[in-house]
């Protein structure tokens, strides 16, 4: 069974960072290009950023281009998402889920609220 | 960046009936080479991610009950559910996968 896990959201001031992880299991993690999807009421799902099987190529949301890094560890099974100089119009349940374009497995999602 | 409209915002259908949702994209994600539309359809539930329901606009995934379909082909797309079971009640996107950023509709909140 696939399984998607996240962790590492939580309530952070404008301007900290957090590191987010989302651990895979039940498929051949090295395989599969990994995303990084965000929701909100307002503006809502969003795709912020992709990784690679290999973790040589990435993509970035413009909202998020120069202060979120995605990468992974294929020997971890884990994605990973830096997210530096966080605003307040990051704050949003942030999931990972398997693929970059067909997103057939999500996790269940890790809450980041930026606030003061 | 790709915009997907979708219609209606919310739609109410008697269980047993006909539901249909619309998705229309800003330009065309049909590629050319490859007839195939880049467009699928999810299915979110209260508390619980989104499901990917139907990619290449059309096929379904594995496990997706048969009462779900999509049609449609270049920019404007349809999630059809042919017999509305309680257990369809959620949220349905649509997205296209035709060009980064992927993006998704906004949603359509379908109840009985």
């Amino acid at each position: 069974e696939v399984q998607l896990l996240e962790s590492g959201g939580g309530l952070v001031q404008p301007g900290r960072s957090l590191r987010l992880s989302c651990a895979g299991s039940g498929f051949t993690f090295s395989v599969y290009a990994m995303s990084w999807v965000r929701q909100t009421p307002g503006r809502g799902l969003e795709c912020v950023s992709i990784i690679s099987n290999s973790g040589a190529n990435t993509y970035y949301a413009d909202s998020v281009k120069g202060r979120f890094t995605i990468s992974r560890d294929n020997s971890k099974n884990t994605v990973y998402l830096q997210m530096n100089n966080l605003r307040i119009e990051d704050t949003a349940v942030y999931y990972c889920a398997k693929r970059a374009a067909t997103l057939d497995y999500w996790g269940q999602g890790t809450l980041v609220s930026v606030s003061s | 960046d790709i915009v997907m409209t979708q219609s209606p915002d919310s739609v109410a259908v008697s269980l047993g009936e006909r539901a249909t949702i619309n998705c229309k994209s800003s330009q065309s994600v049909l590629y050319s080479s490859s007839n195939k539309n880049y467009l699928a359809w999810y299915q979110q539930k209260p508390g619980q991610p989104p499901q990917l329901l139907i990619y290449w606009a059309s096929t379904r995934e594995s496990g997706v009950p048969d009462r779900f379909s999509g049609s449609g082909s270049g920019t404007d797309f349809s999630l059809t559910i042919s017999s509305l079971q309680a257990e369809d009640v959620a949220v349905y996107y649509c997205q296209q996968y035709y060009s980064p950023p992927y993006t998704f509709g906004q949603g359509t909140k379908l109840e009985i």
